[in-house]
């Protein structure tokens, strides 16, 4: 079993739309968590970090569920620079495990 | 600051040859960690360390070697090239732990065997 799983996707929605990505985690010592957007052919960059009791970066919210092991990320309002790949992304203590990632294409 | 710099951006390797991937990094950072990345997969781990002299297998280490001597420097290599290898490698850095978290990427460097 993946350490970091997540919906492949892809997810095809309309501008506008709100859309949300789920990802579920194995390691109970997973101390933090993290969602990075990826272009595509491009290096990860933090897209926002996730929080216990849940955090909002304008049009992006993400919640995290420890009982569970379960992060999710919500766009609202989808634009077309938001498409890309999302990964998802554990903490452990010293190292930092990734998602395969979720393909969002935003279309016009 | 350059922030974490990989060469060679491109490579093609042939079956049993090696080759040293270099990755560098001016922001004084502790962590240090190499990733590949398959086509349409995410990033697993290799190897990564957490300061000068101190080195630790990830996920998927076979096939791979590094090494840490300086804070800035951490090479990985591979020593007999096999078209399993054949993906990107993204090297990045951070501070520490306890922090953002945020991890500071290269821009990769991308590996044909075969």
């Amino acid at each position: 079993r993946k350490e970091v799983e997540q919906d492949p996707g892809p997810f095809n929605v309309p501008e506008g739309a709100t859309v949300a990505f789920n990802c579920t985690y194995s390691n109970s010592a997973s101390q933090s968590f993290f969602w990075y957007r990826q272009d595509c052919r491009k290096e990860p960059k933090l897209l926002m970090s996730v929080y216990s009791s849940g955090n909002e970066d304008g049009r992006f919210t993400a919640q995290l569920n420890r009982a569970s092991q379960y992060i999710s990320l919500l766009i609202r309002d989808s634009k077309l620079s938001d498409s890309a790949t999302y990964l998802c992304v554990a903490e452990r203590i010293n190292d930092m495990r990734f998602g395969a990632g979720t393909r969002l294409t935003v279309k016009p | 600051n350059a922030g974490v710099t990989q060469t060679p951006k491109f490579r093609i390797l042939k079956i049993g040859q090696s080759m040293t991937l270099q990755c560098t990094q001016d922001m004084n950072h502790n962590y240090m960690y190499w990733y590949r990345q398959d086509p349409g997969m995410g990033l697993k781990l290799i190897y990564y360390s957490v300061g000068a002299g101190i080195t630790d297998k990830g996920e998927v280490p076979n096939g791979y070697n590094v090494s840490r001597s300086t804070t800035e420097d951490f090479p990985l290599r591979l020593e007999l090239a096999a078209p399993s290898q054949t993906s990107v490698y993204f090297c990045a850095s951070r501070p520490g732990t306890g922090g953002p978290g945020e991890l500071f990427f290269g821009e990769g460097s991308r590996l044909t065997v075969l």
